[in-house]
């Protein structure tokens, strides 16, 4: 298995730019997440999926926009990127009972925006 | 709310010293689990121990051992002979309310000195 699997690793954009983070998982987890890793800083969450097609907003989700099609993706869409928004993202993902599954991330996705 | 408390930013310790990261948290729930990560300098975030709320038993793995106390909201992590590959950031997180959302700590950077 691959695991959790991110694209790209980093990536540099321009202020007003948008740009779409992927985000898969072969492991069939309902459950799905992002957050945003500031320099320093814990990790916050952004939004969370609990299955196909249920998505729902995390602790810090202005900027940014989700969709769950399937099982497996989660993309994570930036609008209008701003230089707030540099950071490392991180994609994760777990089983979906009982709340007390560990999270399996990916490797994460350096974000500059200048 | 909740909310997870890791007051230790940094630790120094020298190589084969016993090194104990701190961990408070805060919840209404009854039913909760407390994590802990460790991100090394790679940056990847890796699964250390999960613990629910209602089983307090300490728990020893190798060199890493786990103190939960519910009377005092705590979930200390520590290091025992520590090496230089213990180096990274160690994060605390809690699950509770229903939902898979996860709230971490902001993290303790720890360096072992050879």
């Amino acid at each position: 298995n691959a695991g959790v699997t991110q694209t790209p690793k980093f990536r540099i954009l321009k202020i007003g730019q948008s740009m779409t983070l992927q985000c898969a998982q072969d492991m069939n987890h309902n459950y799905m997440y992002w957050y945003r890793q500031d320099p320093g800083m814990g990790l916050k969450l952004i939004y969370y999926s609990v299955g196909a097609g249920i998505t729902d907003k995390g602790e810090v989700p202005n900027g940014y926009n989700v969709s769950r099609s399937t099982t497996e993706d989660f993309p994570l869409r930036l609008e209008l990127a701003a230089p707030s928004q540099t950071s490392v993202y991180f994609c994760a993902s777990s089983y979906s009972s009982g709340g007390g599954y560990e999270q399996y991330f990916g490797p994460g996705t350096r974000l500059t925006v200048t | 709310a909740q909310k997870v408390t890791q007051a230790q930013t940094e630790i120094s310790v020298v190589e084969k010293e016993d090194v104990t990261l701190d961990c408070v948290y805060e919840t209404r729930d009854t039913t909760y689990y407390l994590f802990w990560y460790k991100q090394p300098p790679s940056g990847e975030l890796v699964f250390l121990i999960r613990r629910n709320s209602f089983d307090e038993q300490n728990e020893i793995s190798g060199r890493y051992s786990w103190n939960f106390q519910k009377s005092t909201s705590s979930f200390n992590f520590t290091i025992t002979a520590s090496q230089v590959v213990d180096s990274a950031v160690y994060f605390c997180a809690l699950i509770s309310g229903g939902y898979q959302k996860v709230t971490f700590g902001t993290g303790t950077k720890l360096q072992v000195i050879p």
